[in-house]
């Protein structure tokens, strides 16, 4: 089964900051993958995904991530953060042989300082 | 508009009162799922349904039921709800099938306290 890792509970960037989110997952093959913000007390929006093609995609928001198929990693990267961005990350793995259905890492706290 | 909506968004009960979370979505989407988020822990899979009379075990299933009778509704039901089970819910749907991009679209969310 696939699974995913976000090394980083918390970060701290300060506004202006170029940002990174690691995010590192285990599957035998190329899986699909998700990268979801949640604001406090909001669901779950989706900034980007990755299926095929071009290993650098971009989202909404200004993100993007890059998918290192040596690394089996999908970080996710913003070269200026605001602080709107201030909000839980989750990275997510899915994959055909399990009916798509997502696992999620434990999520990544961002806190944009002035 | 395309949205998956829930109901209750709230909802505070007390220990083994049985109770239904409902969800439905209005894309006519095969795939539906519900997990649970939980601090420190990320989101956690609980059911997940292929299609209408297609269900199966996530990665959390006991304490709950799902039935998907319906291709747009997939409740969420606790016979006996219990403290553990406290939590903040999301049901998901995505489509599936040659060409689709398999991107799940989340609801807002249902945060359940069980005392």
């Amino acid at each position: 089964a696939q699974s995913v890792t976000q090394p980083d509970i918390h970060i701290t960037v300060s506004e202006g900051a170029s940002l990174e989110l690691r995010c590192n997952y285990s599957y035998g093959a190329t899986p699909y993958l998700f990268w979801y913000v949640q604001s406090p007390g909001q669901g779950l929006q989706l900034l980007l995904k990755y299926f095929s093609g071009d290993t650098l995609v971009q989202g909404i928001k200004g993100f993007e991530a890059e998918f290192k198929r040596s690394q089996s990693s999908f970080n996710l990267r913003k070269p200026s953060v605001h602080w709107s961005d201030a909000a839980e990350y989750f990275c997510a793995v899915g994959a055909p042989n399990s009916g798509y259905a997502l696992n999620f890492g434990k999520g990544t706290s961002l806190l944009v300082t002035p | 508009e395309a949205q998956v909506t829930q109901n209750p968004r709230y909802l505070i009960t007390v220990t083994g009162k049985k109770l239904t979370v409902t969800c439905s979505q209005n894309m006519n989407h095969e795939y539906m799922s519900w997990y649970r988020q939980d601090p420190g822990l990320g989101l956690r899979q609980i059911y997940y349904s292929m299609n209408v009379e297609v269900t199966d075990k996530g990665d959390v299933p006991e304490g709950y039921k799902v039935s998907r009778k319906e291709k747009r509704n997939f409740p969420l039901i606790l016979e006996s709800p219990s403290p553990n089970q406290t939590s903040l819910y999301f049901c998901a749907s995505s489509s599936q099938g040659p060409g689709q991009t398999y991107e799940q679209y989340f609801g807002p969310g249902t945060r359940l306290t069980v005392t």
